[in-house]
């Protein structure tokens, strides 16, 4: 079956310019991830969703970030007034449930943020 | 602080050349412990899940183990198509992220 699709697969961006970032979760997946990765850093969480609320926001490293998510499916990740540190790829994960053991999470492609 | 470290940073081994990637990890109350592969311009792929001490997984020319303190990822005569970055993730306490090394970048020279 399909994966986790994101897209853009890359985004060009002015300084102060908002961006949104889209993520389609492999289709019966409850939980979404969003996390970012910069260049030769490790991968950063930034929030986690079950079902289409966020149980867990803690890595949104700013209130320029938010994300949403509708029917359980779809998530966007929106980035406002965008600063050249922000970028970065931009990882979306999905897995098949939230609850018991933590269960494996999927990766799509990434969108690679460019902020001149 | 929960903490992941991958070593070594960087590892060229010729083709046929086995050896271990090492994952060492300091959180509270572990959940699991997942190996991914990566290659450039690509999202990581899963590889491995281990959820407790002792416990072993193999897939192919790869061997995953786990111990309380760390993982070590086993490459039996590797090909240039292992070429990739290897990441380790932790899962811990109450919530459901991951924590991750920076990884271990493999180059396999035929």
């Amino acid at each position: 079956g399909a994966g986790v699709s994101q897209s853009p697969s890359n985004k060009v961006t002015e300084k102060g310019k908002d961006v949104e970032l889209r993520c389609d979760p492999i289709s019966g997946h409850t939980a979404l991830y969003w996390y970012r990765q910069r260049l030769g850093q490790g991968l950063e969480f930034l929030i986690y969703f079950q079902g289409n609320s966020a149980p867990d926001k803690s890595g949104l490293p700013s209130d320029r970030f938010s994300a949403e998510r509708t029917g359980e499916s779809v998530s966007t990740l929106t980035i406002q007034r965008t600063q050249q540190e922000d970028s970065a790829v931009y990882l979306c994960a999905s897995s098949l449930q939230a609850g018991g053991p933590i269960d494996t999470q999927y990766f799509g492609p990434g969108t690679r943020l460019t902020v001149l | 602080e929960d903490q992941v470290t991958q070593s070594p940073e960087a590892l060229r081994l010729q083709e046929g050349e086995s050896s271990s990637l090492n994952c060492s990890y300091t959180v509270s109350g572990l959940r699991g412990l997942f190996w991914y592969r990566q290659d450039p311009g690509k999202g990581p792929e899963f590889l491995f899940t281990l959820y407790s001490a002792g416990e072993e997984k193999e897939k192919e020319r790869l061997k995953a183990t786990l111990t309380k303190k760390e993982s070590f990822l086993h490459i039996t005569a590797p090909k240039p198509e292992d070429s990739a970055t290897y990441l380790c993730a932790v899962n811990a306490g109450n919530n459901r992220k991951l924590i991750w090394g920076l990884g271990t970048s493999l180059a396999v020279n035929p």
